[in-house]
Formats: C-alpha cells, structure tokens, sequence
C-alpha cells in the first residue's frame, strides 16, 4: 500500500522564523512530489518535484527531493502570518503520464505576529 | 476565467437520502477527480476519470457514484449506502501534458453534513 507521511503535524512559530516541514513516502512507481497549501478551502499548487538534488524556489519557500532516502523538504524563511495554512504533500504515483496522488496528513503551521 | 467550480458550498442532508455535488471545470483538462477530507486527515481519492465515459474507484468508494458524460463535468453522488458523509468534499482536474499531468487544480470544495 501507498504511504505518506508528514511531520510534524502542527507548528507553531512566530513572525520571523525559518521553518522545515517534512515528508516521506513508500510507494511503487513513483512518478512525482509535490506540495500544496491550504488556507481554507482550494489546495493551491506550490511545487512538483521530479528530480533528487534539485531544489525548487519561489520566494521564500523552497523545496528539495532525496529519491535515495524517499523524502522531501518544504523550506519556508522569514515566516509571515499569512503563511498560516496546512501544508499538504502528495506523491504521484503510476505508470500513466498522469493520474493518482497520494496525499499525507498535511501539516498544520500557525505563524503569530 | 479559467478554473474548477463546485456546488453548492454547503449542503445538509438527512439520513437515508442520496445527494449530488457539482464539479465543472473550463479549462479543458481531460482528468477529474474527487476526494474527501476529514479533520486531521489528508485528502483521500474517492473516484477519477481520464476520459469521457470512464472512471475508476479510489481508495475510498464504496457509498459514492460518479458519472463523466461531459469533459467539462464530474458529479459525485454520496448514496445512502456511506455509513459516515459527513466531510469536505474536493474536486480536482489535471491537464494530459508531458511532466505536468501530476499537478491537479482544485475547486473551493464542498461541506457535506447529514443531520
């Protein structure tokens, strides 16, 4: 079975703060990861990864992949409240060019003034 | 504007009774899909479809129907037979192109409660 895991589940950090979140998958045929947000309804989209070792960025957020170890890093720097969502990472798996994502847990990150 | 609509954004139901939720999309992506989500849980794949006239069961479709008889639509019909509705409901859809068919663009959900 398919299997993502996020840690840790909640935070809570205050303005100013770097924070790591973490995510670590065992599934067959692995395709992609990627990361959404959620602050209250729509996941929006942040970043798939494909490659190990290549870290994507956008502004302060990045993101890296470790195909060797089955884990992903979502890095976010200078914390604003407004980053105060759940942070969601989902694994594509399959042999299709596209298809199914399994989600974890998320993690719930509360950023105060 | 392109995007992923849902209806309504809050619904109630009574025991025993079938509802449908809404999914649209325009921006002509060929997979749909629908998930649930549940307090301190991620998201879970109740049903998708990659073409018209096809669909396949997720992890978690026993108590949910599904139809896609247009590219544009994907309803989702919670029966009787779920033992526990109550939940956010998300659609999803995704575009068939070379290194992106993973990313799935979501809609604002629905909050399903049977009273």
């Amino acid at each position: 079975e398919d299997k993502v895991v996020q840690s840790p589940l909640s935070l809570v950090v205050h303005e100013g703060d770097t924070v790591t979140l973490n995510c670590s998958y065992e599934v067959t045929n692995f395709r992609s990861l990627l990361w959404y947000k959620q602050e209250k309804k729509a996941p929006t989209f942040l970043f798939m990864l494909t490659s190990s070792g290549i870290e994507k960025k956008s502004g302060r957020l990045s993101s890296i992949l470790d195909k060797k170890e089955l884990f992903s890093i979502l890095n976010i720097t200078a914390t604003q409240t407004g980053d105060s969502a759940i942070y969601l990472c989902a694994v594509g798996v399959g042999g299709t060019s596209y298809g199914k994502l399994t989600f974890g847990q998320g993690t719930i990150l509360t950023v105060h003034p | 504007d392109g995007g992923i609509t849902q209806s309504p954004k809050y619904l109630f139901r009574k025991e025993g009774q079938n509802v449908t939720l809404s999914c649209e999309q325009n921006l002509n992506h060929d997979a749909m899909y629908w998930y649930r989500q549940d307090p301190g849980q991620g998201l879970r794949l109740i049903y998708y479809s990659q073409i018209v006239n096809d669909f396949q069961k997720g992890d978690i479709a026993e108590g949910y129907s599904v139809s896609r008889e247009k590219k544009e639509s994907f309803p989702l019909t919670v029966t009787s037979a779920q033992k526990n509705p109550t939940a956010f409901y998300l659609c999803a859809s995704s575009a068939k192109t070379s290194g992106k068919g993973d990313t799935q663009y979501f809609g604002p959900g629905t909050r399903l409660t049977v009273l």
